[in-house]
Parts: C-alpha cells; sequence; structure tokens
C-alpha cells in the first residue's frame, strides 16, 4: 500500500523558515517524480513544485521561485520542501503527491497523495 | 500557464442522478487532463487520467471525454459517498494547472 506521510508543518512568522518532509513507503520510491501541492484554507488546489526520480529536473510555481526548494533523498525515501522567506499568502496545507512517472515535465497525474501538513505564517 | 475553468461552480443533486461537470482550459491540452474527487478533511483522489482512462479501483459509475480544450466528468449514477469536491487538472504542460473546483452537494 503506498504511503505518503507530510511532517513539519506549524505556525512561522513571516520571513521565517520552515522545511518540510514527505516519508514515502509501498512504492519504488525512486522509480517516480515527486511534488508538493498545496491548498489555502477553503481554496483549490496549486502545484507548487515537483521534482524527477534522480533530482535531475526540477520545476517551481512562479509564486515560490527563488524561495522555496525541493529535494529528495532516495536512500531515505523521502521528499522535502525547505520554505524561506515565508508570506503569509504561503499559508496553507501542503500535500506530498506522487508522479505516476518517473520524469519531471512530461505529462504529470498525482496518482496518490499525503494527507497534508498545515503550514500557517502569522506573525 | 494553462487556464482551467469548471463549471458549474456548485451543483445540487440527489442519489440516483446523473450528473455531469465540465472543464475548460484556455489552451489545447490533447487528452492530458485529470480529474480528482476531494472529500472534507481529506487528500484528493485520482479518478480519471488522460480524459477518459479510469484510475484503478474507482467505480465504473465515473467516466471523462473530451480532448483539446472541452472535457467533461460524469457520474452515471450518484451514490451517497460521491458527494464530494471535484478538480480538473492539466496534465499537459508545466506548470501544471488545476481547475477551482466542482462542490456536488446533496439535494
Amino acid at each position: 500500500e503506498v504511503q505518503l506521510v507530510e511532517s513539519g508543518g506549524g505556525l512561522v512568522q513571516p520571513g521565517r523558515s520552515l522545511r518540510l518532509s514527505c516519508a514515502a513507503s509501498g512504492f519504488t520510491f525512486d522509480d517516480y517524480a515527486m511534488h508538493w501541492v498545496r491548498q489555502a484554507p477553503g481554496k483549490g488546489l496549486e502545484w507548487v513544485s515537483g521534482i524527477s526520480w534522480n533530482s535531475g529536473s526540477i520545476g517551481y510555481a512562479d509564486s515560490v521561485k527563488g524561495r522555496f526548494t525541493i529535494s529528495r533523498d532516495n536512500a531515505k525515501n523521502s521528499l522535502y520542501l525547505q520554505m524561506n522567506s515565508l508570506r503569509a499568502e504561503d499559508t496553507a496545507l501542503y500535500y506530498c503527491a506522487k508522479d505516476n512517472g518517473a520524469i519531471f515535465g512530461v505529462v504529470t497525474n498525482f496518482d496518490y497523495w499525503g494527507q497534508g501538513t498545515l503550514v500557517t505564517v502569522s506573525s | 500557464d494553462i487556464q482551467m475553468t469548471q463549471s458549474p461552480s456548485s451543483v445540487s443533486a440527489s442519489v440516483g442522478d446523473r450528473v455531469t461537470i465540465t472543464c475548460r482550459a484556455s489552451q489545447g491540452i490533447s487528452s492530458w487532463l485529470a480529474w480528482y474527487q476531494q472529500k472534507p478533511g481529506k487528500a484528493p483522489k485520482l479518478l480519471i487520467y488522460a480524459a477518459s482512462s479510469l484510475q484503478s479501483g474507482v467505480p465504473s459509475r465515473f467516466s471523462g471525454s473530451g480532448s483539446g480544450t472541452d472535457f467533461t466528468l460524469t457520474i452515471s449514477s450518484l451514490q451517497p459517498e460521491d458527494f464530494a469536491t471535484y478538480y480538473c487538472q492539466q496534465a499537459n504542460s508545466f506548470p501544471w494547472t488545476f481547475g477551482q473546483g466542482t462542490k456536488l452537494e446533496i439535494k
């Protein structure tokens, strides 16, 4: 059974940093690209960032480019999101999502999702 | 970026009804469209990919169609567990974008 478990969320002041983690199990982690998708309270889904199976290809939404950094450790079956210079508009539930393929930047569906970790940016 | 627009934003229906939700892309995306179901407090679940392919384990009352810019999700006979919010997502080109969602409510 595929499982994705996010952690690292919390309340943080504007301008500060936070690092999210996603622990994956139930599938061959290094066979697939992975993503972060967020959902602001009461709002829709927004793709944030993605990374290919070997970290060779990475992408970001314009809203987070230059502030967020995605990474993965295939030896630990883990995905990460380093979030710097946080803003109030980054407040959201952050989901870790598995790609249906290995390569970032080609046809992408999110076939499994974690339960999310809540990030609240407020003073 | 490709904009995805769903209609309606909300719909009320009864158990047993047939319901259709529409998604329109701001430019052609071939058949690279997915549909997700999200229940309150839960993560989204992939229902359909490549416009009409049913994800493993999804009931056959769900179906998808369309290509280019216009797509539909149809639920042939609503069940109580189908009341949720549905999102479309274009899978054609980076950055991946979602529709604003359609909330399916019980009449």
